[in-house]
């Protein structure tokens, strides 16, 4: 069976340069979550869905990092302007929730490393 | 706000010995943990979970333990491998809502690198 998939795998853009990733989650998982890693605060969620609709997107740092999922098997993460400050690895998660309130386990992607110089 | 934290960025062991990773946290509204295990250039993987009803979850060479009270867990690893070299993560979950929205949101720590000497 397929992971989760993401690409880019790397990517490393310039300043001011418009960022996306894309991700596409194991079929039949209705949550979709897009996480960041950093050293100072580990994993950090930025904004989950479920059901293709987003239901928290408190943890996006700011108005220029945006995420769609136009249907069940597609997300993206937008960063426009990127900047320097926005490298990291950008993990996608996603995970079959029955309830809500479900502990289900959160499948990872290998992650998109991101380089803004 | 770091609701989950992992105060020791790293920690050395030697092969066969026992591996111990701390986790604290800060909201009492979670009451299910886990344990994820991430080797470089892949993403975090599963590894072993407690409910807050219990107060130790064994799994192999693997054991957790919750201290409610100190809001503090554990994971044991017994005897350490040095394939067990990798980033652990401790994350945390409200699974009680009063919105119906918690849908597995998960609160991760920083992580802590534990590298096992052979």
């Amino acid at each position: 069976d397929a992971g989760v998939i993401q690409s880019p795998r790397h990517e490393v853009t310039e300043m001011g340069q418009e960022v996306t990733l894309r991700c596409k989650p194991i079929s039949g998982h209705n949550s979709l979550f897009w996480y960041r890693q950093t050293m100072m605060r580990g994993l950090e969620l930025l904004i989950y869905f479920n059901n293709n609709v987003p239901i928290d997107d408190s943890g996006m740092p700011e108005d220029r990092f945006s995420a769609k999922m136009p249907n069940a098997s597609f997300s993206t993460l937008k960063i426009q302007p990127s900047e320097p400050r926005d490298s990291a690895v950008y993990f996608c998660a996603s995970s079959f929730s029955r309830t809500s309130g479900d502990t289900g386990e959160l499948f990872f992607g290998e992650g998109s490393r991101l380089t803004v110089l | 706000d770091q609701q989950v934290k992992q105060n020791s960025p790293s920690l050395s062991v030697q092969e066969g010995r026992i591996s111990i990773l701390n986790c604290d946290y800060t909201n009492s509204m979670f009451d299910y943990f886990l344990w994820y295990k991430k080797y470089p250039a892949e993403g975090p993987t599963f590894l072993i979970s407690i409910s807050s009803i219990k107060d130790k979850n064994e799994d192999g060479r693997f054991t957790v333990f919750l201290n409610k009270s100190a809001k503090h867990l554990s994971l044991h690893i017994v005897p350490s491998q040095p394939g067990d070299s990798a980033v652990y993560f401790c994350a945390a979950l409200a699974s009680a809502n009063a919105g119906g929205t918690s849908y597995g949101k998960l609160t991760f720590g920083q992580g802590t690198i534990l590298t096992v000497h052979p």
